[in-house]
């Protein structure tokens, strides 16, 4: 069955350091995958997607995300975090057999200033 | 342009009643999610609309939970016999078609007294 994995529950940075939230998922064939970030009482705002092609994506507000096949893997980056960054985080894939997304259960990240 | 609009933002409610949530999507989309989410956890799919059909209820959790879309644009989330268990908060998605990005809307939040 589809599954994504965010193994870190809560992560807490510093302003200005760089950030990696992990997203390993499960899914049978070439994914669609996303991450969405949702801020106190805000719905899911989409920060990138990818599809095909460049394993490298850029996203809006200075994020960006790898994917790894080898490593089932979809890690979000960003190099500066920004006081405004804290939110929860939510790594997601689209079961495109089906158009259901399948959500992981989210990195809360704090950011001290 | 309008993004997807849910409503009401909050709603309270007495075990036993019936509610209804609203959910408006971009206009043009074809396509209208429903998920729910879970306090400290990430949404789960509850059923997707292509057009005024449902092309899949699966995650529907019984059969006290049932959704419309009469007219292709405007749907309805509708829960009866409401129980504690069903707090949560709702949120509802539209996307171009199958396969392409979705976009939420800010969500319902239930309560069930």
């Amino acid at each position: 069955a589809q599954s994504v994995t965010q193994p870190d529950i809560h992560i807490t940075v510093s302003e200005g350091a760089s950030l990696e939230l992990r997203c390993n998922y499960s899914y049978g064939a070439t994914p669609y995958l996303f991450w969405y970030v949702q801020s106190p009482g805000q719905g899911l705002q989409l920060l990138l997607k990818y599809f095909s092609g460049d394993t490298l994506v850029q996203g809006i507000k200075g994020f960006e995300a790898e994917f790894k096949r080898s490593q089932s893997s979809f890690n979000l980056r960003k190099p500066s975090v920004h006081w405004s960054d804290a939110a929860e985080y939510f790594c997601a894939v689209l079961t495109y057999n089906t158009d259901k997304l399948i959500f992981g259960t989210g990195t809360r990240l704090q950011v001290f200033p | 342009g309008a993004g997807v609009s849910q409503t009401p933002s909050n709603k309270v409610t007495e075990k036993g009643k019936y509610v209804e949530l609203r959910c408006d999507p971009i206009s043009g989309h074809t396509a209208l999610y429903w998920y729910r989410q879970s306090l400290g956890q990430g949404p789960e799919f509850l059923i997707y609309f292509q057009g005024t059909g449902a092309a899949d209820d699966s995650g529907l959790p019984n059969d006290r939970f049932f959704a419309v879309r009469p007219e292709g644009s405007v749907s309805t989330l509708k829960i009866q016999r409401t129980e504690r268990g069903d707090s949560a908060v709702y949120l509802c998605a539209s996307s171009a078609g199958a396969g392409e990005t979705q976009y939420f809307g800010p969500g319902t939040r239930l309560l069930v007294l």
